[in-house]
């Protein structure tokens, strides 16, 4: 049963914490990316990695830090730097090549900073 | 600078009548646009897409218009169903990444 799986569903952190998104995906799907979405915007890119070892920053990348060990992994960690963390976190994935577009989402983790 | 825009935020229409969602981009190098379907609390899924060198591709109820001159592409569902009811995404695909627009959420009324 293949898919991306993102833990927790919901997240609450103190003001200074920093903080790590969990995603998880057994596709075997070579690229991984994080967008943030927020009332009334669309998805926007945090971070994206297209081979293991290896990742990119996004439009948005400020106060966000990214990992790429293993090819079914990619954890997103919100630090306190990041001026408003609190927004629902999407990761997604896609195999790498000219003809793969379609990515594929995992069901977001809501942050809420207190 | 928004690549990707979907001017409307929100549209109604009657169960059963033609639902029309709109997109316009501004990068002409996109290559690839997708549509996703996205409900509260959720991932987005993928639900039609369409190649820059076609202007048409059709699945079911839904079909992908795709206006290269005009930078226009369009979203119709028909008929539509209150189980349509969700944010609807363009997304436009240039050098590996996906380009969002802000969607646009859809209410199909019974």
């Amino acid at each position: 049963d293949g898919g991306i799986t993102q833990s927790p569903k919901y997240l609450f952190r103190k003001e200074g914490q920093n903080v790590t998104l969990s995603c998880e995906q057994n596709l075997n799907h070579d690229a991984m990316y994080w967008y943030r979405q927020d009332p009334g915007q669309g998805l926007r890119l945090i971070y994206y990695s297209q081979i293991v070892n290896d990742f990119q920053k996004g439009d948005i990348a400020e106060g966000y830090s990214v990992s790429r060990e293993k090819k079914e992994s990619f954890p997103l960690t919100v630090t306190s730097a990041q001026k408003n963390p609190t927004a629902f976190y999407l990761c997604a994935s896609t195999h790498r090549g000219e003809f793969y577009n379609e990515q594929f989402f995992g069901p977001g983790t809501r942050l809420t900073v207190l | 600078d928004q690549q990707v825009k979907q001017n409307s935020p929100s549209l109604s229409v009657q169960e059963g009548r033609i639902s029309i969602l709109n997109c316009d981009y501004t990068n002409s190098m996109f290559d690839y646009f997708l549509w996703y379907k996205k409900y509260p609390a959720e991932g987005p899924t993928f639900l039609i897409s369409i190649s820059s060198i076609k202007d048409k591709n059709e699945d079911g109820r839904f079909t992908v218009f795709l206006n290269k001159s005009a930078k226009h592409l369009s979203l119709h569902i028909v008929p539509s169903q209150p189980g349509d009811s969700a944010v609807y995404f363009c997304a436009a695909s240039y050098t590996g990444k996906l380009i969002f627009g802000q969607g646009t959420t859809l209410q199909v009324k019974p």
